[in-house]
C-alpha cells in the first residue's frame, strides 16, 4: 500500500533556529503533498498544500515566509520552520494522495517539534 | 459555525459494546466523508470512507452518511480496549485547482472498558 515517510519524527530545537522537516512518498509520487499541524487536544489543521514544481498554497493565517515548503520532486515534499519560536511547538504531519486529484490520503508518522 | 463538529467526549463504552460516533458538516458541497482513527501521539489513520447516503459496512465498522441533515457517523460493533483512540470525522470538498482539502473535526475520545 501507499506509505508516506517523515522525517525527523520529534526534533527539539531552541528559539530563533530553523528545523527542517522531510516528507517522503515511498512507493508512489505524489504531485500533491499536505502539511498539517496539530496542537494538543486540537483538531489537524491545513497549513498548506505542496505542489511539485510550483509553489506551495498557503491557508489563511498560515506565514508562508516563516513555513517554507520545497517540493522539489515527486516524491519528496520539506517543510522548514524559520525562526521557530515556542509557540510553533506542534505536531507536523505530511499527507500525500498516490493518486493525482484523488481524496484518500496516506498520513505520515508525523514530527513532533519542541522549540525551547 | 464550525466547519466539522463532533462531540469532543470521552465517549465510553463497556467492552463488547456499540460504540456511536457522530459528525456534523457546515458545507452543503461537501462530496466525500471519512472517519480517521488516531491514538495518542501518533498520525490518523483511515478507517471508513464514505461518498453516497445511506450505510457503509467494513468488519466492525459502519459509516452513515444523511447528506440531507449533513450528518456522518461511525459504529463500531463488538467495541475491544485497542478501539481506545481519538475518532476524527474529517470532510472533503474541492480546493483550488483540482486539489482536494481535507477539513478535520476535533475528534471524539472513545475508551473502551475492559
Amino acid at each position: 500500500g501507499a506509505v508516506v515517510s517523515q522525517h525527523p519524527s520529534w526534533v527539539i530545537c531552541k528559539s530563533g533556529t530553523s528545523v527542517k522537516i522531510e516528507c517522503r512518498s515511498l512507493d508512489f509520487q505524489a504531485t500533491t503533498m499536505f502539511w498539517y499541524r496539530q496542537f494538543p487536544k486540537q483538531s489537524l489543521m491545513l497549513m498548506a498544500t505542496s505542489n511539485e514544481g510550483s509553489k506551495a498554497t498557503y491557508e489563511q493565517g498560515v506565514e508562508k515566509d516563516k513555513f517554507l515548503i520545497n517540493h522539489a520532486s515527486l516524491t519528496l515534499s520539506t517543510l522548514t520552520v524559520t525562526s521557530a519560536h515556542p509557540e510553533d511547538s506542534s505536531f507536523y504531519i505530511c499527507s500525500a494522495s498516490p493518486r493525482a486529484g484523488a481524496n484518500v490520503l496516506t498520513f505520515g508518522a508525523g514530527s513532533r517539534l519542541t522549540v525551547l | 459555525q464550525k466547519e466539522v463538529e463532533q462531540n469532543s467526549g470521552p465517549l465510553s463504552v463497556p467492552e463488547g459494546a456499540i460504540a456511536s460516533l457522530n459528525c456534523t458538516y457546515s458545507d452543503r458541497v461537501s462530496q466525500s466523508f471519512f472517519w480517521y482513527r488516531q491514538y495518542s501521539g501518533k498520525s490518523p489513520e483511515l478507517i471508513m470512507s464514505i461518498y453516497s447516503n445511506g450505510d457503509k459496512e467494513d468488519g466492525r465498522f459502519t459509516a452513515q452518511l444523511n447528506k440531507a441533515s449533513q450528518y456522518v457517523s461511525l459504529l463500531i460493533r463488538d467495541s475491544q480496549p485497542s478501539d481506545s483512540a481519538t475518532y476524527l470525522c474529517a470532510v472533503n470538498k474541492k480546493g483550488g485547482g483540482s486539489n482536494y482539502k481535507l477539513t478535520f473535526g476535533k475528534g471524539t475520545l472513545l475508551t473502551v472498558n475492559p
